[in-house]
């Protein structure tokens, strides 16, 4: 079946502009999760969906960014006034349900110039 | 919060060795403990994973070991190939929620 796809593959935009990622996680999952990659950096949990609880927002670095998921299923993340420091790899995963195994995305790759 | 550290940051390999990398973790509380492979360019992808009430997990070429009370576990690859070649990122999370990521180690395999 498809696996975990995000859009777009590739972001450039300018300091101060806001950029949304979306995020298609695999049909039937319940826990969806962003993660950031910095240039040779490991991942860096940003947040967490799991059904219709809460999200876990412990990892947003600031209040420029923001994630929802409408649904249960697609997950949008929109950073507000971006900031050079914002560029990264942004990584989607879902899984079946909490503590099983999480499926990545290909990433948005975000540069902010 | 966890703190995962991660060692070490580059290892190489010849052929056919066997290659191990290590991992601590902080807080006790972890009980989900998974390893990722990451090619150049693409997703991480599962390679294996252990939970807290075993102490060592094997598939073919790959096993980790896990040590709760001293709070490490380690991958260890053996008769390595260069398709091998790759980032290896350790995690731990407590019910499998969120991860937190080692550094990684960039594993080479020289044919």
């Amino acid at each position: 079946g498809a696996g975990v796809s995000q859009s777009p593959s590739n972001k450039v935009t300018e300091k101060g502009k806001d950029v949304e990622l979306r995020c298609d996680p695999i049909s039937g999952h319940t826990a969806l999760y962003w993660y950031r990659q910095s240039l040779g950096q490991g991942l860096e949990f940003l947040i967490y969906f799991q059904g219709n609880s809460a999200p876990d927002k412990s990892g947003l670095p600031s209040d420029r960014f923001s994630a929802e998921r409408t649904g249960g299923s697609v997950s949008t993340l929109t950073i507000q006034r971006t900031q050079q420091e914002d560029s990264a790899v942004y990584l989607c995963a879902s899984s079946q349900a909490r503590g099983n195994e999480q499926f990545f995305g290909p990433g948005t790759r975000l540069t902010v110039l | 919060g966890e703190n995962v550290e991660q060692h070490p940051s580059t290892l190489s390999v010849q052929e056919g060795d066997s290659a191990v990398i290590k991992c601590t973790y902080s807080d006790s509380a972890s009980n989900y403990f998974p390893w990722y492979k990451q090619e150049l360019g693409k997703r991480p992808q599962l390679i294996i994973d252990i939970r807290s009430n075993v102490g060592e997990k094997k598939d073919q070429r790959i096993a980790v070991t896990l040590n709760k009370t001293a709070k490490h576990f380690s991958l260890h690859i053996t008769e390595t190939q260069p398709e091998d070649s790759a980032v290896y990122f350790c995690a731990a999370s407590e019910y499998g929620n969120k991860l937190v990521f080692g550094a990684g180690t960039i594993l080479r395999v020289k044919s």
